[in-house]
């Protein structure tokens, strides 16, 4: 029982290149989550699935664009990364009912050079 | 206003003491409110979570909710060097879709 995992841990990309953070869950959440998590700011969740063939916009999800694949697998996916964008991006899951335990994945810490 | 309200501190307290840290909330539908414990360049880990007045307690921690007051604490009995981190206060979001998260407070604890 892996949890949530994320790949990659680590990327740096250039302004303007794009890439897909990919994230996945083996404890048959229904709901799964992006957050990004700056100095000072907290974590901000960027778009959320609630079910499996849905999706949100959170707080912050300009630059961004998801895709919940099936149940188990949530990607984030940058068109053309800025360097505003350098953060380090979690992805978690939750439980549907109570109680409403939300965990995260081990974190990819992107650069935008 | 954001949903979640927290102190960044530092707060620093010695080893054995009990540690305080707070979190208010402008939301008053809110019902289900979390804590999170996540350690430098480590992802956030759930420690306490509450939902009714009063008090909910585990081991060393205990976290208290006031819904009039809005304001919801976690107390850290007998702290260790281990407890050094920063703690997150969370809310579920209206419609009970996701968790906000206040900024969180560091703790610092001496031996």
């Amino acid at each position: 029982n892996a949890g949530v995992t994320q790949t990659p841990k680590f990327q740096v990309l250039k302004t303007g290149q794009s890439m897909t953070l990919q994230c996945a869950q083996d404890m048959n959440h229904n709901s799964m989550y992006w957050y990004r998590q700056d100095p000072g700011m907290g974590l901000r969740l960027i778009y959320y699935s609630a079910s499996e063939g849905t999706t949100d916009k959170g707080e912050v999800p300009n630059g961004y664009n998801v895709s919940r694949l099936n149940k188990r697998e949530f990607s984030l996916r940058l068109e053309s990364a800025a360097p505003s964008q350098t953060s380090v991006y979690f992805c978690a899951s939750k439980t549907s009912g109570t109680p409403y335990e939300q965990y995260f994945g081990p974190g990819t810490r992107l650069t935008v050079t | 206003q954001k949903e979640v309200e927290q102190n960044s501190g530092p707060l620093s307290v010695p080893e054995g003491a009990i540690a305080s840290l707070n979190c208010t909330y402008s939301d008053r539908g809110s019902q289900s409110f979390f804590w999170y414990r996540q350690y430098s360049g480590k992802s956030p880990e759930l420690i306490m979570s509450i939902y009714s007045n009063g008090d909910q307690e585990d081991g060393r921690f205990t976290a208290q909710l006031n819904k009039a007051s809005q304001y919801v604490s976690l107390l850290i009995r007998d702290s260790q060097p281990s407890d050094s981190a920063t703690y997150l206060c969370a809310t579920l979001h209206k419609a009970g879709t996701a968790l906000i998260f206040g900024k969180g407070t560091t703790l610092s604890v001496s031996s």
